[in-house]
């Protein structure tokens, strides 16, 4: 079993649905929770990160750790065509490393 | 943009030949990281160099070497390719600044026939 999972989707929802990316660990010891979103052809770029349980929220960007479930979430409320991207999910396993998830593709349509 | 720049952008190669890719960065990051992109795996640590001359495996090290001899450059070999190792490459470093964020560079696409 990896230790994060990521449904490779790939997502397609139209504009100004909200959108929700999910992944989970198998870790316990993870403490802080990150988000890169990758546009096609270019390299991963931090969305957002959390620490522990809770929630964070920037802008139309919201992210969600349960540490009970060890479940990770990112929710995009009025979602546009410039959030297609593939959304990345990534632990940090500590001593300076991350554990990426597999990616979700997803596609926002006019 | 934290300065960092990957050559060569596209390499085609052969089975069985060398191939060096180069990482560079200018703003004097200790920590430098080589991954790999592959459809349904994410991104990969294949290295990770936590100095000058000081590195460590990663996850998928097999058939990979790397070398660090100056702060700004790392460097990633493939002693002799294989189709297997056709993949998007990304150097990353950890921003000294941010501690969460790992920054990525543009990515070479190696193409191993």
């Amino acid at each position: 079993q990896k230790e994060v999972e990521q449904d490779p989707g790939p997502l397609s929802v139209p504009e100004g649905a909200i959108v929700s990316l999910n992944c989970t660990y198998s870790n316990s010891a993870f403490q802080y929770f990150m988000w890169y979103r990758q546009y096609s052809r270019k390299g991963p770029e931090l969305l957002m990160y959390t620490y522990s349980s809770g929630n964070k929220e920037d802008g139309r960007f919201t992210a969600q750790v349960d540490k009970s479930s060890k479940y990770i979430s990112l929710f995009i409320r009025d979602s546009q065509p410039s959030d297609s991207a593939t959304y990345l999910c990534a632990p940090d396993q500590g001593a300076q490393k991350l554990v990426f998830g597999q990616g979700t593709r997803l596609t926002i349509n006019p | 943009d934290a300065g960092i720049t990957q050559s060569p952008r596209h390499k085609v190669t052969e089975t069985g030949t060398p191939v060096t890719l180069r990482c560079h960065q200018t703003e004097n990051h200790r920590y430098m990281y080589w991954y790999r992109q592959d459809p349904g795996h994410g991104l990969r640590l294949i290295h990770y160099s936590y100095g000058v001359k000081d590195t460590d495996k990663g996850e998928v090290s097999d058939g990979y070497s790397v070398s660090r001899s100056k702060t700004e450059d790392f460097l990633l070999t493939l002693e002799s390719a294989t189709s297997s190792q056709t993949s998007v490459y990304f150097c990353a470093i950890w921003d000294n600044g941010h501690p969460y964020e790992q920054y990525f560079g543009p990515g070479t696409r190696l193409t191993v026939t």
